[in-house]
């Protein structure tokens, strides 16, 4: 099986526009979460979408927001971008929803760099 | 409330000795743990996963973890360290509700040849 993708790998944005992630995940994979990672905050979960429904959600601001489509492909969108939102940005996509015992496949992640 | 707490964010041992990486948990419920490694520029990477079968695991690469509830641990141990080895290694606990992870800060790993 193919792993999670995400599209683009690199992003080069300026402040205050708005950006698009993409994620695909692991086929049949219907769980897919997102994650921040920078070297001051470490990795914080943004959130997680099941079923093309938001099911859980992180500590960010609402100009981060996210969505899933029927084929269970996320994208997730930061609007007027400021600096502190250059970091790595995973997904990670799991094969059912609510087994906290299930472990999470990581995509390569995008890096977004805002200047 | 669910976190895990890495001592040490930077871990230097010598190629061949013991790695040893630390991990505490803090968990409202009976905790499923996982250890992931990530390499420059990549995503992360499953080493093991403890979900109550066994509290000695083994994962790839030659790491194993134990969990010990009585001092609330997950310690990540290998034998003899690789060159190969060196990489960030983060520790994670599940949350209670959905596919929510709750990570350590990481702890970079360094192999002096």
């Amino acid at each position: 099986k193919a792993g999670v993708t995400q599209t683009p790998r690199y992003l080069i944005k300026t402040r205050g526009q708005q950006v698009t992630l993409s994620c695909s995940p692991i086929s049949g994979h219907r769980s897919v979460s997102w994650y921040q990672q920078t070297p001051g905050q470490g990795l914080q979960f943004l959130f997680e979408y099941f079923s093309e429904t938001q099911r859980n959600k992180g500590n960010f601001p609402g100009r981060f927001s996210g969505r899933q489509f029927s084929n269970s492909r996320s994208e997730m969108n930061v609007s007027t971008l400021e600096l502190g939102d250059s970091a790595l940005y995973l997904c990670a996509s799991t094969p059912d929803s609510g087994r906290a015992s299930n472990e999470q496949f990581f995509g390569p992640g995008t890096r977004l760099t805002v200047l | 409330a669910q976190s895990v707490t890495q001592l040490g964010s930077h871990v230097s041992v010598s190629e061949g000795a013991l790695v040893l990486l630390r991990c505490n948990y803090s968990s409202s419920v009976p905790p499923y743990l996982f250890w992931y490694v990530q390499y420059p520029n990549q995503g992360l990477q499953l080493l093991l996963k403890y979900t109550s079968a066994a509290t000695l695991v083994k994962g790839i690469n030659g790491f194993e973890a134990e969990f010990k509830k009585s001092e609330t641990s997950f310690h990540l141990t290998k034998p003899s360290a690789h060159m190969s080895d060196a990489a960030e290694y983060f520790c994670a606990v599940s949350g209670v509700i959905g596919n929510q992870f709750y990570f350590g800060t990481g702890t970079s790993l360094t192999v002096i040849p």
